[in-house]
């Protein structure tokens, strides 16, 4: 079936530092890919998207680039900041059921 | 504001009590989920209903009894858990093709 598996974290990093979380999936078709973001106590919020292979996903000076060759979706992000401290989780849709996977999620803390 | 309500936000219950949780979305969406999401796991699709038909039950064991009378409200009844029911409890919907999901923001259960 379909499954997503990404870095482990925690991942801590300094203000401006650059930003890499590996996601790599397993899925049979052709699924969309999301990168979704959880900040403390809140539910998990779509972060960006892509739904066909060599689409690229942004929001809020964070990236990814759907890679069918390599089954991956790596987030990226050139300058983090404070406020990006969050649960990072990547996940696909797609398959018979058409269900949601997510990945373990990994964990960001930047400091200032 | 995804769009998806959940309620209570926050529910103590002790392990003899029958409780429910609630999950509410006015999308138009007609797929809705239950995923739990614990502090050492990895977040776990519970059920799945597409159209009001239950068409995923992933091993979840009796003491957790979806209903969901209408494409817009599902709910999670419980009854004589234990205490590692304890996580937080997130409601999604999603459109029948290959998009996101809309998460709410959750119930955060204590067991004692």
């Amino acid at each position: 079936g379909n499954s997503v598996t990404q870095m482990e974290g925690p991942v801590t990093l300094s203000e401006e530092a650059f930003l890499t979380i590996n996601c790599t999936y397993t899925a049979t078709g052709y699924p969309s890919l999301f990168w979704y973001v959880q900040y403390p106590g809140e539910g998990l919020q779509l972060l960006l998207k892509a739904t066909k292979a060599d689409d690229k996903g942004s929001n809020k000076g964070f990236e990814a680039t759907y890679r069918k060759e390599t089954t991956s979706f790596h987030l990226e992000k050139g300058s983090v900041q404070v406020s990006d401290s969050a649960v990072y989780f990547c996940a696909l849709r797609g398959g018979r059921n058409n269900d949601m996977r997510f990945g373990a999620g990994t964990r960001l803390t930047v400091k200032p | 504001e995804t769009g998806v309500t959940q309620t209570p936000r926050h529910l103590v219950m002790g392990m003899t009590n029958k409780k429910s949780l609630k999950c509410e979305q006015h999308l138009g969406h007609n797929a809705m989920y239950w995923y739990k999401q614990s502090a050492k796991k990895p977040l776990e699709l519970m059920f799945v209903y597409n159209f009001k038909e239950q068409t995923e039950n992933n091993s979840v064991p009796s003491r957790f009894s979806p209903e969901c009378p209408n494409s817009s409200h599902l709910f999670l009844h419980l009854h004589t858990l234990q205490p590692e029911d304890s996580a937080l409890y997130l409601c999604a919907s999603s459109p029948p093709l290959n998009t996101e999901a809309f998460f709410g923001q959750g119930t955060r259960l204590t067991v004692v």
